[in-house]
């Protein structure tokens, strides 16, 4: 079955990078895009944008450019969301979140668990 | 790109049927039959329930339907239970080659 594992919660300060990982498992790495989701505290879901698991192009949201970075391991079957010159308003959970396959047209179906990071002083 | 409008709340009572609607642009909702429904109860991880604004995906109850008119679509659960009480997101393509989620709704059930 589809699995997608993410990395352990992160404290970070404000300024530092962070890298969040996520594994994938139960089906063909490279036929899927993979996709990150921010959901701040109490909030909804912003889609961050996505990574082509074919060429490793990503293409980021409005709002996510700049620090915020795609990049994929392709043999090890991961990808990763690095977010640099972290700001307290970065304090979300992330999620990995697989592409539809394209035969169903653009979307999203499975999620990882997500990866809460912290940034506070 | 701006986010996709949901009521914030909608109730019901058990048995009864709920819909929930979200409402985009020509750019949006209105241009693609790409509009995807999601479950998520607190703590956890969201979940796909319906993709392709009327499809759903392996292992989702067929109380859980989608449907879609001019720029705005719509989820609607029947046959309400207990276990339904949960956020609901939907997400679609858009023009820009991007996708956009709707604000969320919290269903209650009475």
């Amino acid at each position: 079955q589809v699995q997608l594992v993410q990395s352990g919660s992160e404290l970070k300060e404000p300024g530092a990078s962070v890298k969040v990982s996520c594994k994938a498992s139960g089906y063909t790495f490279n036929r899927n895009e993979m996709n990150w989701v921010r959901q701040a505290p109490g909030q909804g879901l912003e889609w961050m944008g996505w990574i082509s698991t074919t060429t490793g192009n990503p293409a980021n949201a409005q709002g996510f450019t700049g620090r915020f970075v795609f990049s994929l391991d392709i043999s090890g079957r991961t990808a990763y969301l690095e977010i640099f010159n972290l700001k307290a308003e970065d304090t979300a959970v992330y999620y990995c979140v697989r592409g539809l396959d394209s035969a169903d047209g653009p979307g999203i179906d499975y999620w990882g668990q997500g990866t809460l990071v912290t940034v506070s002083s | 790109q701006s986010a996709l409008t949901q009521p914030a709340s909608v109730s019901g009572s058990p048995g009864q049927s709920i819909t929930i609607s979200c409402t985009g642009t020509s750019s949006d909702v209105g241009g693609y039959n790409y509009v995807s429904w999601y479950q998520q109860h607190p703590g956890k991880a969201p979940k796909l329930i319906i993709y392709g604004v009327s499809r759903r995906p392996s292992g989702i109850s067929n109380r859980f339907s989608g449907s879609k008119s001019g720029n705005t679509a719509s989820l609607t659960i029947s046959g309400l239970q207990g276990e339904d009480e949960a956020d609901y997101y939907c997400i679609s393509y858009t023009s820009s080659v991007t996708l956009v989620f709707g604000g969320g709704t919290k269903l209650t059930v009475l």
